[in-house]
């Protein structure tokens, strides 16, 4: 993989629903996953700084795992609610650590 | 306290005109960054500073593009001849040091080129 993948591009669940996403990096000269969530009109919102290969985080409803040997993350949403209605992005730091690579990011819909 | 300002938040330009953006970082921040999102993709990198050095620029892309962040704090990104590819959100960021730091970003400023 030479680039960040996310999947799925979008999604929509009742609220309630736990849901998961999935971001796949490079395995190669990893420093660091970053989870980002971007509600429209407002900056994006770091959600999760990630280093460590088996790094699991959590954030109230929000958690993420990391795998840094086959370049994967998972980012949970237990019992979504309608605030969570945003585009969930993640990135990678380049080999120099000078920029972040995203991807597509995630957008979820979730009604009430 | 504060965090990162950008201005304006919305700017519509006529094909050919000259733009400028501006961000105002996190006091004491010594990274700044600029990223573009295009309609439908990730935000993708176009610059960086480490206080008022530009120590890459390898993401602008083509010569209209030109950030300067004379004094180490506020910095401007300036869009020169404006074409309608151009029309994109531009997001700045501040971090306190670079190297897998955590990124705080501005809202951005929604450019569209007409």
């Amino acid at each position: 993989i030479l680039n960040v993948e996310q999947s799925p591009q979008s999604l929509h669940v009742q609220e309630g629903d736990s849901t998961n996403f999935t971001c796949s990096f490079p395995s190669s000269n990893f420093y660091a996953l970053h989870w980002y969530r971007w509600e429209t009109a407002k900056s994006p919102e770091a959600l999760f700084v990630m280093t460590l290969n088996g790094d699991e985080k959590k954030k109230g409803r929000i958690s993420a795992t990391l795998n840094t040997k086959e370049g994967y993350s998972y980012l949970y949403i237990k019992g979504s609610q309608p605030e969570d209605s945003a585009t969930y992005l993640c990135a990678h730091y380049n080999q120099a650590g000078t920029a972040l690579i995203f991807g597509k990011g995630t957008t979820l819909s979730v009604s009430s | 306290g504060a965090g990162v300002s950008q201005s304006p938040r919305y700017k519509v330009a006529k094909r050919g005109q000259d733009v400028a953006l501006r961000c105002d970082p996190i006091s004491g921040h010594v990274s700044l960054f600029w990223y573009q999102q295009a309609l439908g993709q990730g935000p993708e990198f176009l610059t960086y500073f480490q206080n008022e050095a530009q120590l890459d620029k390898s993401g602008l892309p083509s010569d209209r593009f030109f950030a300067e962040r004379p004094e180490g704090s506020v910095s401007t990104l300036k869009i020169q001849r404006t074409q309608q590819e151009d029309s994109a959100v531009y997001l700045c960021a501040s971090s306190l040091i670079t190297r897998g730091n955590e990124q705080f970003f501005g809202p951005g400023t929604r450019l569209t080129v007409l």
